[in-house]
C-alpha cells in the first residue's frame, strides 16, 4: 500500500494564480482533511470530508476549495493564491470514530511570491 | 475552545539522556490525548494516545500519562537515540461520538538528539 500520496512535493506560484494540490489514499479510508502547517501555530485544519461528496470547512478555510468525488482522492484548490498561503499543506486520512489517528501524507511545500 | 500547549524548542540533548516534553491542555468535556512525531521530511505520524484519566500510552520506549488533575500529558523517554530526532506534537480530540472528531494539535516541540 501506498498509503497517502501526495503531489506536487513543492510548488513556486506567483500572487493571483490558481492550483490544486493532489491528495489519493489506498486504505479505503472514509474520512480525508487538509491541514496547513505554519512556524509557531502548529497544524490548522483547512477542509475536511466524511465521504464521497460530502465536505465541511475547518478552522482556516478561506481560500481553498474541496470536493470529494471519490473516496481516493480529495483535491485541494487554491483559487487566488496570496503570500499568505505561503505554507506546508498535509493531507490526512482516517476510519470513522478513529479521527484521532489519522495517516498522513508527505506534504506539499508551497510558496507564494 | 481546546487548545493545547507546548513549548516550541528546540530540545537539545546528548544520546541516552532523559527526555521530557511538556504539554498541558484546555478542553470541554473528557477528551483523548495524543503524541504525534514528524520525523524529517515526512508527514505525522500517531506516536502513543491515552483515551481517559490515568491511562498511560506508550510506544517505541516513550510514555505519556493522562493527568486530569493537572490538565497534563508530558511525553518522556528514558534514553533517547540519534534516529529520536524529530519534531513531536501534543493533540488532543473530543471523545468519539459517530463523526468527524476534530484534533487539535499544539505547535511541536523540536528534539535534537547529538551523539
Amino acid at each position: 500500500n501506498a498509503g497517502v500520496t501526495q503531489t506536487p512535493k513543492f510548488q513556486v506560484l506567483k500572487t493571483g494564480q490558481s492550483m490544486t494540490l493532489q491528495c489519493a489514499q489506498d486504505m479505503n479510508h472514509e474520512y480525508m482533511s487538509w491541514y496547513r502547517q505554519d512556524p509557531g501555530m502548529g497544524l490548522r485544519l483547512i477542509h475536511y470530508s466524511v465521504g464521497a461528496g460530502i465536505t465541511d470547512q475547518g478552522e482556516v478555510p478561506n481560500g481553498y476549495n474541496v470536493s470529494r468525488s471519490t473516496t481516493e482522492d480529495f483535491p485541494l484548490r487554491l483559487l487566488s493564491a496570496a503570500p499568505s498561503q505561503t505554507s506546508v499543506y498535509f493531507c490526512a486520512s482516517s476510519k470513522p470514530g478513529q479521527t484521532y489517528e489519522q495517516y498522513f501524507g508527505p506534504g506539499t511545500r508551497l510558496t507564494v511570491t | 475552545g481546546d487548545s493545547v500547549t507546548q513549548m516550541e524548542g528546540p530540545v537539545t540533548l546528548s544520546e541516552e539522556a532523559f527526555l521530557t516534553i511538556n504539554c498541558t491542555y484546555t478542553a470541554t468535556g473528557y477528551p483523548s490525548l495524543f503524541w504525534y512525531v514528524q520525523y524529517p521530511g515526512e508527514g505525522l505520524q500517531l506516536l502513543l494516545k491515552a483515551t481517559k484519566a490515568d491511562d498511560k500510552g506508550s510506544n517505541k520506549g516513550f510514555e505519556a500519562t493522562y493527568r486530569k488533575e493537572t490538565t497534563s500529558f508530558h511525553l518522556e523517554k528514558g534514553s533517547v537515540q540519534v534516529s529520536d530526532s524529530a519534531v513531536y506534537f501534543c493533540a488532543l480530540s473530543d471523545a468519539p461520538s459517530g463523526g468527524y472528531q476534530k484534533v487539535t494539535f499544539g505547535i511541536g516541540t523540536k528534539l535534537q538528539v547529538i551523539p
